[in-house]
């Protein structure tokens, strides 16, 4: 059991370049979500999904897309990176989109964008 | 819409014991708690559904005042293995957002 899934584990970028950071679960989690992680900051929600083919904004959205075609993957798209962006990212799942579930967090992408 | 905790940052010597709030502007449906260790990703620790509620082991409990929008972990007799950043998490029963709070970090000495 694989649990959560992330990929790739760190990425440099140059400002305008665009990338996909991957994420899959194999749990059969209904909810799925991404978030950035600043230092001083905590854990800041990007975009989450409670369902394939049904994707929301969270706190921080701008300059980030997402989409859930399958139950397992919630690929997150930086359409042009800003070094804004540099920050660690953490994808999570949940069975349930209540929050009466734990999340169960993948192994993090550090991004640094130059 | 983020918790807010405190302390910031806490030092303890092992066996000491230590208190973690998080407290919330908007109404708590459940309250989790996270402990993240230096370069991973933060690990479940438990979570509380209901006002009242307490859980945990013996070393390691949380309390959920719901009429307070708060809840506390408890770390007692704390233990090296204790060391890292913990953090609360909350959502609500009308929506579907989580929100994680700034986090405080632990660190226990020898």
């Amino acid at each position: 059991n694989a649990g959560v899934t992330q990929t790739p584990k760190f990425q440099v970028l140059k400002t305008g370049q665009s990338m996909t950071l991957q994420c899959a679960q194999d749990m059969n989690h209904e909810y799925m979500s991404w978030y950035r992680q600043d230092p001083g900051m905590g854990l800041r929600l990007i975009h989450y999904s409670v369902g394939a083919g049904i994707t929301d904004q969270g706190e921080v959205p701008n300059g980030y897309n997402v989409s859930r075609s399958t139950t397992e993957d919630f690929p997150l798209r930086l359409l042009s990176a800003a070094p804004s962006q540099t920050s660690v990212y953490f994808c999570a799942s949940s069975y349930s989109a209540r929050a009466n579930y734990g999340y169960t967090f993948g192994s993090g992408t550090r991004l640094t964008v130059v | 819409q983020q918790p807010v905790q405190s302390p910031q940052a806490v030092i303890l010597r092992e066996g000491e014991d230590a208190v973690i709030n998080c407290s919330s502007s908007k109404a708590l449906y459940s309250v989790h708690w996270y402990r993240q260790k230096h370069g991973e990703a933060p690990v479940f620790l438990m979570i509380l559904l209901k006002g009242g509620e307490q859980k945990g082991h013996e070393k390691i409990s949380a309390s959920f005042n719901e009429k307070k929008q708060q809840s506390s972990l408890y770390l007692t007799a704390s233990q090296l293995s204790y060391s890292g950043t913990y953090f609360c998490g909350t959502g609500s029963n009308t929506g579907n957002q989580f929100y994680f709070g700034t986090g405080t970090s632990l660190t226990v000495i020898p």
